[in-house]
């Protein structure tokens, strides 16, 4: 079946620094790939996704290439603020009606 | 821009008590999930619901829980005897076509207390 499997943190920064979170993927087909972001208190919001090989999304400063020849989606960050400490999720959107999740990765960003 | 919401935002109940979490999910999306967070991380799969009927459901999704989509715009799900573990945050989800071709929509959840 699908899975996800993702660098497990915390991963703590500081400020300006340069942020990679790992994400690797198992999938039949050809699966979307989708970073979702959850903010303390809150629920998940989408950062990025990319639907095929070789597409790359991008907000916000963070960028994920699909990668279909390592299988994978890594999150990158050039320049990390405060405001990014949250925790990250790598998603897989396969051919079945779920979408699979990472188990999520908790980044600090300190002043 | 369009929101899918949850009520209540907390919900304390005692073991064994039937609880219904509702969620009103964006108004023209035509697939719906469940999911739930224990300890801030982990985020599990229960069910999806598509054409008025589950298209997929997980382990957890036992003989405990069911969903419902009552009037054409409510979403609920129902869990008929709970238990401790059933202790976690609730995440209601829409999306305008499957997993595969478009983003999942989250609410804010609903924080689920067993005692």
């Amino acid at each position: 079946g699908n899975s996800v499997t993702q660098m497990e943190g915390p991963v703590t920064l500081s400020e300006e620094a340069f942020l990679t979170i790992n994400c690797t993927y198992t999938a039949t087909g050809y699966p979307s790939l989708f970073w979702y972001v959850q903010y303390p208190g809150e629920g998940l919001q989408l950062l990025l996704k990319a639907t095929k090989a070789d597409d790359k999304g991008s907000n916000k400063g963070f960028e994920a290439t699909y990668r279909k020849e390592t299988t994978s989606f890594h999150l990158e960050k050039g320049s990390v603020q405060v405001s990014d400490s949250a925790v990250y999720f790598c998603a897989l959107g396969g051919s079945n009606y779920k979408l699979t999740f990472g188990k999520g990765t908790l980044l600090t960003v300190n002043p | 821009e369009p929101e899918v919401t949850q009520t209540p935002s907390h919900q304390v109940t005692q073991m064994g008590q039937e609880v219904i979490l509702r969620c009103v999910p964006i108004s023209n999306h035509l697939y719906f999930y469940w999911y739930r967070q224990i300890l801030g991380q982990k985020v599990e799969f229960l069910v999806s619901f598509y054409n008025n009927e589950i298209s997929e459901k997980s382990e957890i999704f036992d003989d405990q829980f069911s969903v419902e989509r009552p009037d054409g715009s409510n979403f609920t799900l129902k869990i008929r005897s709970t238990k401790l573990e059933d202790s976690a945050m609730y995440f209601c989800a829409s999306s305008s076509a499957g997993p595969q071709y478009s983003p999942l929509h989250f609410g804010n959840g609903t924080r689920l207390t067993v005692t």
